[in-house]
């Protein structure tokens, strides 16, 4: 079982629509979560920290549940300009530091 | 200012031929980390230094692969007798400082392809 399980997609959905990603995790011990944004052919880049209260960023919101070890995003009034793969990512501590483990990956694309 | 930088950008090897690729972090950036990233996959972390101290490699997936970071900034990979299944992007990201929560900067990666 990988650590981080994301659904590849591709979402295909219309421009203005409501989308929602989700994210589970396996190692307990994990000690913070993100989501990271990355378009074709180009470095991933952090979207947004995921906290359990959840976080607001824009049209974007976050929600952490440790006890289901589960990671969500939602994308409201899609854009265009949202198509990109969607990493959901946890640090870990490790002997000698912190990693981070990505999932797969979900694929988005937004159509007019 | 300067993000992460790469290079090469494209590296084209021969099967069996060594390759060394490039990072240079983020001016003053203590910690750095290099990651694979096979085609439709996430990046897979590779290796990680604090300054020169490499503190994790349980990443490297042989012996061909080494990374080293001599000076605490500019960074090497270097991959010996490679093979096709070492196709892949190679990424390369630094933080300021420890990594327990830093957001980690990635350079643009090095697409390197062994015929």
């Amino acid at each position: 079982r990988k650590e981080v399980e994301q659904d590849p997609g591709p979402f295909n959905v219309p421009e203005g629509a409501t989308v929602a990603f989700n994210c589970t995790y396996s190692n307990s011990a994990s000690q913070s979560f993100f989501w990271y944004r990355q378009d074709c052919r180009k470095e991933p880049k952090l979207l947004m920290s995921v906290y359990s209260s959840g976080n607001e960023d824009g049209r974007f919101t976050a929600q952490l549940n440790r006890a289901s070890q589960y990671i969500s995003l939602l994308i409201r009034d899609s854009k265009l300009s949202d198509s990109a793969t969607y990493l959901c990512v946890v640090n870990m501590r490790t002997g000698g530091g912190n990693k981070l483990t990505f999932g797969t990956g979900t694929q988005l694309k937004v159509e007019l | 200012g300067a993000g992460v930088s790469q290079s090469p950008r494209y590296k084209v090897a021969k099967r069996g031929q060594d390759v060394a690729l490039r990072c240079d972090p983020i001016s003053g950036h203590v910690s750095l980390f290099w990651y694979q990233q096979a085609l439709g996959q996430g990046p897979e972390f590779l290796t990680y230094f604090q300054n020169e101290a490499q503190l994790d490699k349980s990443g490297l997936p042989s012996d061909r692969f080494f990374a080293e970071r001599p000076e605490g900034s500019v960074s090497t990979l270097k991959i010996q007798r490679t093979q096709q299944e070492d196709s892949a992007v190679y990424l390369c990201a630094s933080t300021p400082g420890h990594p327990s929560t830093d957001t980690q900067y990635f350079g643009p990666g090095t697409r390197l392809t062994v015929l």
